[in-house]
């Protein structure tokens, strides 16, 4: 069964600063990573998306990493602003036999940028 | 398009109550999922449909959810009795054939069953 694990579960850093938030993932068949955004009540929104044959996928100021052998992802974060602030979500998808397909999410990093 | 619609936006009833949370995908997507998130297990697919069709259900805990999707634009996720180990916020996404994994997310539902 897979198992994604996101540590720390809470990150608070000044404005300004560059961050590095960590994912990993127990079985590396995967299809894709994602990582989502959450606002407090709110639904996600898809940050990026980078396939298993990638390496990395970059918007912005955001730039996601996929090592699969070794079973991690990082979402780098440059000159983080207030506005980050935001509970940041992975999430792997295996694809199975007959077209079927299902997320299994982290449980999220909740990010505090201080002005 | 405004999105994922979800009904009621915050639902509170008594243990043993009946509860009926409702969705509305974006129009012309295929797929439609129904996820529940608590802080102890946090986000967990329960079910999902691709046209109107159950595919997965294996994420639904027990006899006492039910899901259904009637037509294209209406999807319901029932639960009867409810318990308060039930409390946790529902979402509805949706998505395209052709790119089942961008999942469009509802606001969702908190549901506290007291």
């Amino acid at each position: 069964k897979q198992e994604v694990t996101q540590i720390p579960a809470a990150l608070s850093v000044p404005e300004g600063e560059n961050l590095v938030l960590n994912c990993s993932f127990t079985d590396s068949a995967i299809y894709n990573l994602q990582w989502f955004r959450q606002d407090p009540g709110k639904g996600l929104t898809s940050l990026l998306l980078i396939q298993s044959s990638q390496r990395e996928q970059t918007s912005g100021r955001l730039n996601a990493s996929l090592d699969k052998s070794s079973g991690r992802s990082t979402l780098y974060i440059a000159a983080s602003q207030p506005g980050d602030s935001a509970t940041y979500l992975c999430a792997v998808e295996a694809r199975y036999t007959g077209a079927n397909s299902k997320l299994t999410f982290g449980k999220g990093i909740t990010l505090s940028v201080r002005p | 398009d405004a999105g994922v619609i979800q009904s009621p936006r915050h639902e509170v009833t008594e243990m043993g109550q009946e509860v009926t949370l409702r969705c509305k995908p974006i129009s012309g997507h295929d797929y439609l999922f129904w996820y529940r998130q608590t802080m102890m297990r946090g986000l967990e697919l329960l079910i999902y449909f691709n046209n109107n069709v159950p595919i997965d259900d294996s994420g639904m805990p027990e006899d006492r959810f039910s899901a259904k999707m009637p037509n294209a634009s209406f999807s319901t996720l029932k639960i009867q009795p409810s318990e308060p180990r039930d409390s946790a916020v529902y979402f509805c996404a949706s998505s395209l054939w052709d790119s089942p994994d961008t999942q469009y997310f509802g606001p969702g539902t908190r549901l506290t069953v007291l």
